[in-house]
């Protein structure tokens, strides 16, 4: 069975302190695709980035940078320099590929909250 | 990406009532999703929305619950039947388009509160 875990429930830092927001996932399947979805108060959900099982490049896009390490089965989100418009509930998703379909299993969302 | 909008934004329901969601999107996409999201917690997967057939429904939904429609490849609708108050949630729809056929695109979602 699929499962994501986000251990950590909510974390509070001030503005242009670095964070990292962690994600293990657990799959049986050899190929599956990760992913990092952004909610901000207003509620929808924003894709950030979609890494596959095939690719254990590290990725960086301006402050924000993920570290994806199979040995471990993580996918760790690191954002630098924080601002307060980062404030969100961060979802990390295990995608299952399996028989043509597109099945996305999430976290528990991590809180984030920036403060001046 | 698709650019999806999502009707009503929000509403506020009596129990024993049912509300139609709808989702828009504005090119053809190959597939579509329904999922809900209870105060504070995490998305669940509805069902996906089978263009010219039945949706296919996760284990704890059922189609009597949760009727879905999807008539063309830009439009599909989630009703919520006969609300009770633990109905209360964001309900969001997500597509796959045709050029990243891995990646689901979510609508800005529809808060529903069953008073």
């Amino acid at each position: 069975a699929q499962k994501v875990t986000q251990a950590q429930t909510e974390i509070s830092v001030v503005e242009k302190e670095d964070v990292t927001l962690d994600c293990v996932y657990e799959t049986r399947d050899t190929t599956y695709y990760l992913f990092w979805y952004k909610q901000p108060p207003s509620g929808e959900l924003v894709f950030l980035i979609r890494r596959n099982s095939f690719d254990e490049q590290n990725e960086i896009s301006g402050r924000y940078s993920w570290n994806f390490q199979k040995s471990t089965s993580s996918f760790n989100f690191t954002i630098t320099a924080s601002q307060v418009v980062d404030s969100a509930v961060y979802f990390c998703a295990l995608g299952d590929l399996t028989g043509g379909g597109n099945k996305l299993t999430f976290g528990t969302g991590t809180q984030l909250k920036v403060e001046l | 990406s698709a650019v999806i909008s999502q009707k009503p934004s929000r509403d506020i329901c009596q129990r024993g009532t049912s509300l139609t969601i709808q989702c828009q999107v504005d090119s053809q996409v190959t597939m579509m999703f329904w999922y809900r999201q209870q105060p504070g917690q995490s998305l669940t997967l509805i069902a996906t929305a089978n263009q010219g057939s039945e949706a296919t429904y996760e284990s704890g939904f059922v189609i009597d619950k949760f009727p879905i429609s999807r008539p063309n490849l830009t439009f599909s609708t989630l009703t919520v039947s006969n609300m009770s108050p633990e109905d209360s949630s964001i309900y969001l729809c997500s597509v796959v388009d045709g050029l990243e056929i891995d990646t689901q695109y979510f609508g800005p979602g529809t808060r529903l509160t069953v008073l």
